[in-house]
């Protein structure tokens, strides 16, 4: 299995610009995570899905993000629009029922 | 409001050494408590973990210590070697589902 895959790795937009992230979780993996890293806050957890039904969206931002899960195989995660303070390192995690989650390799957001 | 503090941003260890890295949480029901491992430009990995019913897990060089009373619990690599330069990123959760992480600790292990 290529493990969680994201893209793009890297993202340099401006200020106002719509951004989107993607990932492809582990075939059979029944949840997917969205995580943001930064280094005042370490890793925070986004929103994540379970059987593509979003579950908890609690820590998503503000009204500026969303994110979509529209097949087991695929999900987004949108910033619209775009802020400097946006930018950090987005990763996706799927797992299993009652496994540990495996993370992507993240995609690096600057927001400039 | 951080559930999950490691107070320590960063942690220099010799190698052959141990390395102690050190986390606490607020929420008495956490009862699931795990480790991660992040090399620059990769995702975290998973390490090694513990459940609130048991106060020690080992897994080759690595331990995970537990002190519910304290609120507390350690991660202890001996003996440090320069491959285990990382961060490491505490993480607790509730849920079977749901994880809450650190700030994490950069370990550098120098010879």
């Amino acid at each position: 299995d290529a493990g969680v895959i994201q893209s793009p790795r890297h993202e340099v937009t401006e200020m106002g610009q719509e951004v989107t992230l993607r990932c492809k979780p582990i075939s059979g993996h029944d949840y997917l995570f969205w995580y943001r890293q930064t280094m005042m806050r370490g890793l925070e957890l986004l929103i994540y899905f379970n059987n593509n039904v979003p579950i908890d969206d609690s820590g998503m931002p503000e009204d500026r993000f969303s994110a979509k899960m529209p097949n087991a195989s695929f999900s987004t995660l949108k910033i619209q629009p775009s802020e400097p303070r946006d930018s950090a390192v987005y990763f996706c995690a799927s797992a299993g029922v009652g496994e540990t989650q495996y993370f992507g390799p993240g995609t690096r957001l600057l927001v400039l | 409001d951080q559930q999950v503090k490691q107070n320590s941003p960063s942690l220099s260890v010799q190698e052959g050494r141990i390395s102690i890295l050190n986390c606490d949480y607020t929420n008495s029901m956490f009862d699931y408590f795990l480790w991660y491992k992040k090399y620059p430009a990769e995702g975290p990995t998973f390490l090694i973990s513990i459940s609130s019913i048991k106060d020690k897990n080992e897994d080759g060089r690595f331990t995970v210590f537990l002190n519910k009373s304290a609120k507390h619990l350690s991660l202890h690599i001996v003996p440090s070697q320069p491959g285990d330069s990382a961060v490491y990123f505490c993480a607790a959760n509730s849920r079977a589902d749901k994880l809450i992480f650190g700030t994490g600790t950069r370990l550098q292990v120098f010879p």
